[in-house]
């Protein structure tokens, strides 16, 4: 079956811009998790919905919010970039998003560049 | 909080010898822990995890580890290196929640001919 989708691959922007990131999860996976990666901080958990709710968020600024529809897509979206936004950002989807329980399914990121 | 610690950012074998990424972690509950993968320009594929059990546990591609306790260790070992492991491998623990990963720094492993 289709793994974790993520469009766009790549993306440039600039200072002050917002951008939205979106995911489409393995088919029957309910839970949608979002990581940012930069070299710098690693990889660093933004919030994890399951269901259209948040369920769990990370220590990030309100300036990254998402949304999960009813088909378990999830977007996230990041206003007034920063040139720290610049980041490998990376959706996971699983059943029921129980770390432990079920595999996370990585996509391959979207790579963002703010100039 | 759950956190993981992993020792050298980058490591090198030569091909064919002992692969040892080292991984230490903090946890107030018994943890749940993950050694994933990442190749260049992709995401990161689960190589193993250890949830409860059997302490050594066997993954994919070879790889496997083994949670010490009394050491606070879950350190991912190959006995033999492929040209095909060189890539980032991240250890990570699950959070307070159980729905979030918390991720180590990641190491770099370079397989020499």
């Amino acid at each position: 079956k289709a793994g974790v989708t993520q469009t766009p691959r790549y993306l440039i922007k600039t200072r002050g811009q917002q951008v939205t990131l979106s995911c489409s999860p393995i088919s029957g996976h309910r839970s949608v998790s979002w990581y940012q990666q930069t070299p710098g901080q690693g990889l660093q958990f933004l919030f994890e919905y399951f269901s259209e709710t948040q369920r769990n968020k990370g220590n990030f600024p309100g300036r990254f919010s998402g949304r999960q529809f009813s088909n378990s897509r999830s977007e996230m979206n990041v206003s007034t970039l920063e040139l720290g936004d610049s980041a490998l950002y990376l959706c996971a989807s699983s059943f029921d998003g129980r770390a432990g329980y079920n595999e996370q399914f990585f996509g391959p990121g979207t790579r963002l560049t703010v100039l | 909080a759950q956190s993981v610690t992993q020792l050298g950012s980058h490591v090198s074998v030569s091909e064919g010898a002992l692969v040892l990424l080292r991984c230490n972690y903090s946890s107030s509950v018994p943890p749940y822990l993950f050694w994933y993968v990442q190749y260049p320009n992709q995401g990161l594929q689960l190589l193993l995890k250890y949830t409860t059990g059997a302490t050594l546990v066997k993954g994919i591609n070879g790889f496997e580890a083994e949670f010490k306790k009394s050491e606070t260790s879950f350190h991912l070992t190959k006995p033999s290196a492929h040209m095909s492991d060189a890539a980032e491998y991240f250890c990570a623990v699950s959070d307070s929640s159980g729905y979030a990963l918390n991720f180590g720094k990641g190491t770099s492993l370079l397989v020499t001919p």
